[in-house]
C-alpha cells in the first residue's frame, strides 16, 4: 500500500490562510469518506485536527477545515498562528481493511 | 481524561521479539477499536495494526504481517503488541491510538524501539 502524497512542506504569514493536499486512489481517499488529519509536534502525542474529511472533533479551533474532491483530501488553516507550526498527517481508510498515511507536511510559519 | 502510557521499548538485536504494551484509562477500554502507529527517525508516521474492541479481528500492515501481533487484555484495559523476527527497518517511536481504521482520537506519548546489534 503506497503512502498518501502530500507536500513536503507548506508555509505561510501570520493571519495568512494555508492548503494542504493529499493525494490517494479511488481505492482510499476516492472511496470512503474516512480521511483524518493530525497535528504532530515532534516528541509529542499526534493530535486529530479533522475526521470523516470535514469534521471538528470538540475543542479544535475552526480555523481548521478539512474538504474532499474525489482522490485529493485538503486541510485548510485559516488565520495562521505561530503554534499551527507543526507536521501534519492525513489518513484514510483503504479497500484492503487497511489504513494508509500520507508523507507528511512540515507548516512554517513565516 | 483519556490517557494511553506505551511501556516495553528498548534494545533488541535483529531477529529479536520485544513485547510493547499499552495501559488504557478515561473511557471504557472494552467498547473501543484499538491501533498501533509508529514513526521512524526522520520519517513520518505509518500505521502497523488495528485490532477490534472485543479483540476477534484484527489488521497488519504489509511490512508487519507474519511477524507483529495485536491482542488485548480488557479486563486490564491494555493493548499489547508482540513483535519477532526484528528488523533495523523496524526502528520506530510505537504510539498507541485509541480508534480503529477510521480514525485515532487519542495516542499515547510512544515507546522507542531500536533494533541494532
Amino acid at each position: 500500500q503506497s503512502a498518501l502524497t502530500q507536500p513536503a512542506s507548506v508555509s505561510g504569514s501570520p493571519g495568512q490562510s494555508i492548503t494542504i493536499s493529499c493525494t490517494g486512489t479511488s481505492s482510499d481517499i476516492g472511496g470512503y469518506n474516512y480521511v483524518s488529519w493530525y497535528q504532530h509536534y515532534p516528541g509529542k502525542a499526534p493530535k486529530l485536527m479533522i475526521f470523516d474529511v470535514s469534521n471538528r472533533p470538540s475543542g479544535v479551533s475552526n480555523r481548521f477545515s478539512g474538504s474532499k474532491s474525489g482522490n485529493t483530501a485538503s486541510l485548510t488553516i485559516s488565520g495562521l498562528q505561530a503554534d499551527d507550526e507543526a507536521d501534519y498527517y492525513c489518513t484514510s481508510y483503504t479497500s484492503r481493511n487497511t489504513r494508509v498515511f500520507g508523507g507528511g507536511t512540515k507548516v512554517t510559519v513565516l | 481524561e483519556v490517557q494511553l502510557l506505551e511501556s516495553g521499548g528498548g534494545l533488541v538485536q535483529p531477529g529479536g521479539s520485544l513485547r510493547l504494551s499499552c495501559a488504557a484509562s478515561g473511557f471504557t477500554f472494552s467498547s473501543s477499536a484499538m491501533s498501533w502507529v509508529r514513526q521512524a527517525p526522520g520519517k513520518g508516521l505509518e500505521w502497523v495494526s488495528t485490532i477490534t474492541a472485543g479483540g476477534g479481528d484484527t489488521s497488519y500492515a504489509d511490512s508487519v504481517k507474519g511477524r507483529f501481533t495485536i491482542f488485548r487484555d480488557n479486563s486490564k484495559n491494555t493493548l499489547h503488541l508482540q513483535m519477532n523476527s526484528l528488523r533495523a527497518e523496524d526502528t520506530a517511536v510505537y504510539y498507541c491510538a485509541k480508534g480503529g481504521l477510521w480514525v485515532s482520537d487519542y495516542w499515547g506519548q510512544g515507546t522507542l524501539v531500536t533494533v541494532s546489534s
